[in-house]
């Protein structure tokens, strides 16, 4: 079983729609889970971090994070052509830092 | 500017070579990452030294050595490089949370070493 797991993309969506990214993961003693944004070609760059069950809000983005179902997902809301990345979702395991990435999620926005 | 630096951006070389990557972060964290993402873009971690002390040695070949001399570098260096060594390099750093956590261990990211062995 991988640790993180992400659906297959890539995920298609009209400018202005909504763009939902899941992710899974096995370690139910996971305590903190990030989404990471990477442009083709560039460093993968913070979006957001979640560590409590329920919704976190940041301007267009929420993460969604149920630790019952060992699930996090991200919306991107009014999706934008500069939301055309890979979104990685990571997962701290461990007591030592130690973050395991799923394989990302490739987003292209339609204008 | 604050930021977590790498050298060089782009490293060509032949098999068998040796070289070396550089990592700088003044960023003022503890905690210091090596990452490797190879053609199918997934990203794994390789090392991680928190003040200067190796915590986190995953299943890579013994021809890749990290060093760290203070809490604001680590450099990797990479012996009889092969050709599947080819892949984009990341450094990254982090404040270290233990089991705790709620954000402040979040890993920042270096710009990539892009390496192809020839």
């Amino acid at each position: 079983q991988k640790e993180v797991e992400q659906n297959s993309g890539p995920l298609s969506v009209p400018e202005g729609a909504i763009a939902s990214l899941n992710c899974t993961y096995s370690d139910r003693g996971s305590q903190s889970f990030f989404w990471y944004r990477q442009y083709s070609g560039k460093s993968p760059e913070l979006i957001m971090f979640i560590y409590s069950n329920g919704d976190k809000e940041d301007g267009r983005f929420t993460a969604q994070l149920n630790k019952a179902s060992q699930y996090v997902s991200l919306l991107i809301r009014d999706s934008q052509p500069s939301d055309s990345a890979t979104y990685l979702c990571a997962v701290r395991i461990g007591g030592n830092n130690r973050l395991a990435f799923g394989k990302g999620n490739q987003v292209v926005v339609i204008p | 500017d604050t930021a977590v630096s790498q050298t060089p951006k782009y490293l060509v070389t032949q098999m068998g070579n040796d070289k070396s990557i550089k990592c700088e972060q003044n960023l003022g964290h503890d905690t210091m990452y090596w990452y490797k993402q190879d053609s199918k873009k997934f990203l794994k971690i390789m090392f991680s030294y928190n003040n200067k002390e190796l915590i986190i040695n995953e299943t890579v070949p013994n021809r890749f050595s990290p060093k760290s001399p203070d809490k604001a570098h680590l450099n990797l260096h990479i012996n009889s490089l092969e050709l599947g060594d080819s892949a984009v390099y990341f450094c990254a750093s982090s404040h270290f949370a233990g089991t705790s956590g709620m954000g402040q261990e979040t890993q920042y990211f270096g710009p990539g070493t892009r390496l192809l062995v020839l």
